[in-house]
């Protein structure tokens, strides 16, 4: 079945240094995979999209990286903040699923101060 | 732009009645709308898709007859949540695609509706 995980349910850094969260996926083509920010109840906000024949997209202090043979994407948050805190998901689309997203668990990012 | 708006965005209601939340496009129109449950310290797990003008496709799992879906316009959904059971208190978040093509495969998301019953 198809599957997908995000390395770590919690990911604790200091503010200033590079957060990088990982997301794998296993029995499942995506044509495109997504990265969303969450906070306490509220719903995703989309962060950024990118394209099964996309390496590598940025968005600000954001980069977003995508490997089809490894089945892995990375994302990245450079000079963090505490604001940056919240649960980050990723998310995915293709296949038999072409049109519908499925989402990992989530990983909870705390940045302290 | 991209905003969705859900109503209500609580909701306390007794077993065995009934409860509507809306989901709503604010700026732009949305052929596809997507109703997702998610439960404490768990992901988001797609309950349906809806369709303007037709019928909504249900997950595996997720029974059509109580969760009632009508998406009667291009900005407009509701889910029903029918004969609520405690089982179904959950937060329950709508998401929509926008028709511009450039970003049709984002889905801009609602704030969501925590749906408590007793």
């Amino acid at each position: 079945s198809q599957k997908i995980e995000q390395n770590s349910e919690a990911l604790n850094i200091q503010e200033g240094k590079t957060a990088t969260l990982t997301c794998n996926y296993t029995n499942y083509s995506p044509a495109y995979l997504q990265w969303y920010r969450q906070d306490p109840g509220r719903g995703p906000v989309f962060l950024l999209l990118i394209r099964e024949n996309e390496k590598e997209k940025r968005k600000e202090r954001l980069k977003v990286t995508f490997d089809t043979t490894l089945k892995q994407s990375l994302f990245h948050i450079t000079a963090s903040q505490p604001a940056d805190s919240a649960t980050y998901l990723c998310a995915l689309e293709g296949g038999t699923s072409y049109g519908k997203l499925t989402f990992g668990q989530g990983t909870i990012l705390t940045v302290h101060p | 732009g991209a905003v969705v708006s859900q109503h209500p965005s609580w909701v306390i209601c007794k077993s065995g009645t009934s409860v509507k939340i809306e989901c709503r496009s604010l700026d732009f129109q949305a052929t596809t709308m997507f109703w997702y449950r998610q439960f404490p310290k768990q992901s988001l797990m797609l309950m349906a898709t809806s369709n303007e003008g037709s019928k909504a496709t249900y997950e595996q799992g997720v029974e059509k007859d109580k969760f009632l879906i009508n998406h009667a316009s291009l900005t407009l959904s509701t889910l029903t949540v029918t004969s609520a059971h405690p089982e179904d208190s959950s937060f329950y978040i709508c998401s929509a695609r926008d028709l511009i093509a450039e970003r049709y495969n984002e889905q801009f998301f609602g704030p969501g509706t925590r749906l408590t019953v007793l």
